[in-house]
């Protein structure tokens, strides 16, 4: 069975530092991932998808960047955090070619400060 | 006008109560439907899927979709305290990029026992 993996389960930053966040699918090839924030009250906001190693597609401009350096393995970055960054990060995938459904990761809460 | 409306709630109900949680949406195009399941501090959980109009049961779940209304149904039957969660719909258009998830931002409920 597949499953998703997501880490750190929280984090907390001051403003300016550098972000990483990692997602890793297992038991699946060649899916597509996604990354989402869910602020509070404003529902779920997709910023980055992937559908191949290395091939990145964002749909928010903003300080964030992700990248796909292996077929499983999804990352969330920033150079200098900022205060609206803060926010709960999902990881999601999807089979690709098939259904319109996606699985979502255990999620990251950031916090930062 | 956003592609999805979903009321937030908060929505509470007795133990044993049929639960009814509905979405709208704006796009004619949408042929699959979805219901996720968030727990709170966790990531949405799959519930149901359904692709274009009709009915889909499952256990104590049935989702409905009235595409003529543009009008998503998800009941709940004898509720459980544990089906206190926050409640997201989906749905995407055939054809749209990547299996692009369009999503409501929740309806908030509790079950009391």
């Amino acid at each position: 069975s597949q499953t998703i993996h997501q880490w750190p389960a929280t984090l907390v930053q001051p403003v300016g530092s550098p972000l990483s966040l990692e997602c890793t699918v297992e038991g699946t090839s060649n899916p597509n991932l996604y990354w989402y924030r869910q602020a509070a009250g404003r529902g779920l906001q997709l910023l980055f998808y992937s559908v191949g190693i290395g091939q990145i597609s964002s749909e928010v401009p903003q300080n964030l960047s992700a990248s796909r350096p292996q077929d499983r393995q999804f990352i969330l970055s920033s150079k200098k955090l900022l205060l609206s960054d803060s926010g709960f990060y999902l990881c999601a995938w999807e089979v690709q070619g098939g259904p319109d459904t996606q699985y979502f990761g255990p999620g990251t809460r950031l916090t930062v400060l | 006008q956003k592609e999805v409306e979903q009321d937030p709630g908060p929505l509470s109900v007795p133990e044993g109560a049929i639960v009814s949680l509905n979405c709208t949406y704006s796009n004619s195009a949408f042929q699959y439907f979805m219901w996720y399941r968030q727990y709170s501090r966790k990531g949405p959980e799959l519930l149901m899927y359904t692709y274009s109009s009709g009915n889909k049961e499952d256990g104590r779940f049935t989702a409905q979709v009235d595409k003529s209304s543009k009008y998503i149904s998800l009941f709940i039957r004898d509720s459980q305290p544990s089906d206190s969660a926050t409640y997201l719909c989906a749905m995407s258009a055939v054809g749209s990029t990547l299996g692009r998830l369009y999503f409501g931002r929740g309806t908030q409920l509790t079950v009391w026992p």
